[in-house]
């Protein structure tokens, strides 16, 4: 069974810190693998998706890096915004591919201040 | 604005009270999620739907009564829930097979 692990649970910086948040899968055997980002009270937004073929993303300030056989990934953020501040959520889909059988970590709570 | 709404934002039900929650997408996806957030848990699918038909029903109790008219709208009927029911509850779509997720607001249940 999937399980996905996120290091740490909360993460507290000063504006303009470059930061990287963890994710840790224990099954390689994935199609895809998202980070989302949830702000209080709301649904998730997606960031970034990286395929299990693919090393890394990118987005803006955003990198997001795969090692699949190891079963981890990183968000780096660069120079944070307090705008950053939400809980990341990292999530797999397992090799039959889509979105059916994502498995979400519990996230990292951010917080940017300013 | 994801393109996925649900309804109602705020729900407060008791034990023994009958309610639904709604949701549509207007992303023309074939395939819509609901998931349920609890505090200090993994967000956990509970249901999926591609092209109107239930394609996973990941161990819900029969308290959760989905509903999918068609590929648009996506309905969650309550009852008899439990306290330990309340919890966030997302719905979101996606193409079939495809990668990209779209999450609603959610519907924050309240169960007394």
């Amino acid at each position: 069974k999937q399980e996905v692990t996120q290091i740490p649970a909360a993460l507290s910086v000063p504006e303009g810190e470059n930061l990287v948040l963890n994710c840790s899968f224990t099954d390689s055997a994935i199609y895809n693998l998202q980070w989302f980002r949830q702000d209080p009270g709301k649904g998730l937004t997606s960031l970034l998706l990286i395929q299990s073929s693919q090393r890394e993303q990118t987005s803006g300030r955003l990198n997001a890096s795969l090692d699949k056989s190891s079963g981890r990934s990183t968000l780096y953020i660069a120079a944070s915004q307090p705008g950053d501040s939400a809980t990341y959520l990292c999530a797999v889909s397992g090799d039959r591919g889509g979105s059916e059988k994502l498995v979400f970590g519990k996230g990292t709570k951010l917080t940017v201040n300013p | 604005e994801t393109g996925v709404t649900q309804t109602p934002r705020h729900l407060v039900m008791g034990m023994t009270n009958k309610k639904s929650l709604k949701c549509e997408q207007h992303l023309g996806h074939n395939a819509m999620y609901w998931y349920k957030q609890s505090a200090k848990k993994p967000l956990e699918l509970m249901f999926v739907y591609n092209f109107k038909e239930q394609t996973e029903n990941n161990s819900v109790p029969s308290r959760f009564s989905p509903e999918c008219p068609n590929s648009s709208h996506l309905f969650l009927h309550l009852h008899t829930l439990q306290p330990e029911d309340s919890a966030l509850y997302l719905c979101a779509s996606s193409q079939s097979r495809g990668n990209t997720i779209y999450f609603g607001e959610g519907s924050w249940l309240t169960v007394v």
